[in-house]
């Protein structure tokens, strides 16, 4: 089954602490971003990677790193997690580029207190 | 700036009672118009990509439309099961890479 699959689906994490959240796909897509969804501000494009290697920041940046070792994953670092990062974050990949259809992970939501 | 937008926030219908969903957007040279379904919880799941205006494409009781500054979501006799935010979005058209969605239409059918 094609799908994108993120890991944790929900944490609760404190000021400071280093958090990685995977997101993995089996679509061989080339395409691959993290977005944050906020009540009142919709989704946001955090960073995105258009192939191995490749990666680039999106609309909200400033404290998360990424990385793409590989095709299949695309994991999200926290370096040092703030409250104003609490948010349901998800991982999505494409064939090509950002437009061409998307598939979306189940989400993650992430709380740091 | 480039811009999708949508109204209205939400949207309470009965069952059966037909109805649109709209999304305007500033994007020049636009590559694509999204819409996706999302349900609480849950990712967003694409619908419909429409290219060009005058395009319009079905999927059961919805179809989306475009034209050059906006396009529709149409929802026929809507059921319960409907019940959905649905987000529209539109890629960047320098980057090709980045994908901007309007805020979403929260959608209740009630029975």
């Amino acid at each position: 089954e094609a799908q994108v699959t993120q890991n944790p689906r929900y944490l609760i994490t404190v000021t400071g602490k280093k958090l990685t959240v995977t997101c993995s796909q089996n679509m061989n897509h080339e395409y691959m971003s993290w977005y944050r969804q906020d009540p009142g501000l919709g989704l946001r494009q955090i960073y995105y990677s258009m192939n191995v290697e490749v990666t680039d920041k999106g609309d909200v940046p400033e404290g998360y790193k990424v990385s793409r070792k590989e095709k299949r994953n695309f994991p999200l670092i926290l370096e040092s997690p703030s409250p104003n990062q609490t948010s349901l974050y998800f991982c999505a990949s494409s064939f090509l580029s950002g437009n061409t259809e998307a598939f979306f992970g189940q989400g993650t939501r992430l709380t740091v207190v | 700036e480039d811009q999708v937008t949508q109204s209205p926030e939400a949207l309470r219908l009965q069952e059966g009672e037909s109805s649109s969903l709209n999304c305007s957007y500033t994007v020049s040279g636009l590559r694509g118009l999204f819409w996706y379904r999302q349900d609480p919880g849950k990712g967003p799941e694409f619908l419909f990509t429409l290219y060009s205006a005058g395009e319009e494409k079905e999927k059961e009781r919805l179809k989306a439309t475009l034209t050059k500054k906006e396009s529709f979501l149409h929802i026929t006799a809507p059921k319960p099961e409907d019940s959905a935010t649905y987000l529209c979005a539109a890629p960047d058209p320098g980057a090709n890479s980045k994908l901007t969605f309007g805020k979403g239409i929260t959608l209740s059918v009630r029975p």
